[in-house]
């Protein structure tokens, strides 16, 4: 399958601090990833829809100005989550669609944002 | 953001027996669906997929039932190892705009010797 990468894997920040999480698709050209949110023993939770060289579509509840998505090449995606607090504390996951073919999506590996 | 139910439900099997684990899905006009697997602290693995036009797909292992009437889908998995040990998730296609994948609530799979 497809190899989705993220980066950091884990990472812990400050209340009021904005952090970066990275999303890269390294063996395909994805013009569509995703972003989800997960809290423990919960299911993933759809955030938002990244599309290369667009603005991306945010899912009803999720704050666009907080959650700051750029899609800004065909392999790359951020989700910046700014003036982070505690309750932000989560998993995010990101995955890559192909631009043909199926509906799968590949997904990356998660990152673990604490926030204290 | 959509998600189906907040409960984790557990299925407890010993290896070597099948497992069943269910979904129930919500929209009538998904076309795709797809089961996940999730370890713990790690992103979801792709287990097996069926089209809408399929009530039956078959893999190495697993096997995925598709019934639109009831909008139900189950996955078998003969033989379970502890290796399957995990947790479980079904999702839907919602067709339309940019294709979002939905998730189920999830199903934890703990698999004793």
């Amino acid at each position: 399958g497809a190899v989705v990468s993220q980066h950091p894997s884990w990472v812990i920040c400050k209340s009021g601090t904005s952090v970066k999480i990275e999303c890269r698709s390294l063996d395909f050209q994805a013009t569509t990833m995703f972003w989800y949110r997960q809290f423990p023993k919960q299911s993933l939770m759809l955030m938002a829809t990244s599309n290369e060289g667009s603005k991306a579509t945010y899912e009803q509840g999720v704050e666009k100005d907080k959650f700051l998505i750029n899609h800004a090449s065909l392999t790359l995606s951020t989700l910046t989550v700014t003036s982070a607090h505690p309750e932000d504390s989560s998993f995010y996951i990101c995955s890559a669609r192909r631009p043909t073919g199926n509906y799968e999506q590949y997904f990356g590996p998660g990152t673990r944002l604490t926030v204290t | 953001g959509e998600s189906v139910g907040l409960h984790l439900p557990t299925l407890s099997v010993q290896e070597g027996d099948n497992s069943i684990i269910n979904c129930a899905y919500s929209n009538s006009a998904s076309d795709y669906f797809i089961w996940y697997k999730q370890e713990s602290g790690k992103g979801p693995q792709f287990i097996i997929d069926i089209r809408s036009n399929m009530d039956k797909r078959q893999g190495q292992r697993v096997t995925v039932l598709l019934n639109k009437t009831v909008k139900h889908l189950s996955l078998q998995i003969a033989a379970t190892q502890p290796g399957d040990s995990a947790v479980y998730f079904c999702a839907e296609n919602r067709s339309g705009g940019y294709n979002k994948l939905i998730f189920g609530a999830g199903t934890r799979l703990a698999v004793h010797p």
